[in-house]
């Protein structure tokens, strides 16, 4: 049972925007944590998506986005395109827990 | 370039004990957060263990009292020692930078346990 709480699966077709919820509490992003979100290819490490919330790495496309309130966080994809099909993980810190990853979201493109 | 590269996995039986090694280039291991983080088959990713730059460290509640992380400043290594292992850690074992409330910026490819009899 994963402390953040993600929708298991996403879809939309090439050009949609979809959305990714995070649901945490007042121990981790209700208490202030910052929010980092991964995409994950299938054998391969997570990579490092947006990271403080709401900023990119370097190289990551601006049709990626992502915002932060209270005790949940969203990730947003505009512009949906073929590579972006993936799973996605969010990442904070739990007072209690210590580092802390979401469940997990599959995005297909339809 | 940075890189890390995890080694030490393999096949362990219940009970046993299994060392893994994280070798870094690109960066010191002590002057930033590093962290090991497993993903068991089909399921999302577990952070387990940190050691922080001022030397502390802090291990997640699942591996407590069995998983020590440590680091080499000579060899720019971070290692975990694995005792007691039990049949649900098996895992792919990834090296990363970062831990607390920092973000992981970068990964080792991972390095597979399988702890079964």
């Amino acid at each position: 049972q994963s402390v953040l709480t993600q929708p298991p699966s996403v879809s939309g077709a090439p050009g949609q925007r979809v959305t990714i919820s995070c649901e945490g509490s007042t121990s981790n992003i209700g208490a202030g944590y910052d929010v980092h979100w991964y995409y994950q290819l299938p054998g391969t490490a997570p990579t490092l998506l947006i990271f403080a919330n709401n900023n990119r790495p370097s190289g990551v496309p601006d049709r990626f986005s992502a915002f932060k309130s209270d005790t949940s966080a969203s990730l947003v994809i505009t512009g949906l395109q073929a590579e972006d099909e993936a799973d996605y993980y969010c990442q904070s810190y739990d007072r209690g827990l210590g580092g802390v990853f979401g469940s997990g979201t599959k995005v297909t493109v339809l | 370039e940075v890189q890390l590269v995890e080694s030490g996995g393999k096949l362990v039986r219940p009970g046993g004990s299994l060392r893994l090694s994280c070798v870094v280039s690109g960066f010191t291991v002590s002057d930033n957060y590093m962290s090991w983080v497993r993903q068991a088959p089909g399921k999302g990713p577990e952070w387990i263990a940190v050691a922080y730059t001022g030397g502390n460290t802090h291990h997640a509640n699942s591996v407590h009292g069995r998983f020590t992380i440590s680091r080499d400043t000579s060899r720019n290594t971070v290692y975990l020692q694995m005792n007691s292992l039990r049949d649900e850690d098996t895992a792919v074992y990834y090296c990363a930078r970062g831990g607390g409330n920092i973000y992981f910026d970068s990964w080792g490819r991972g390095t597979l346990v399988t702890v079964s009899s």
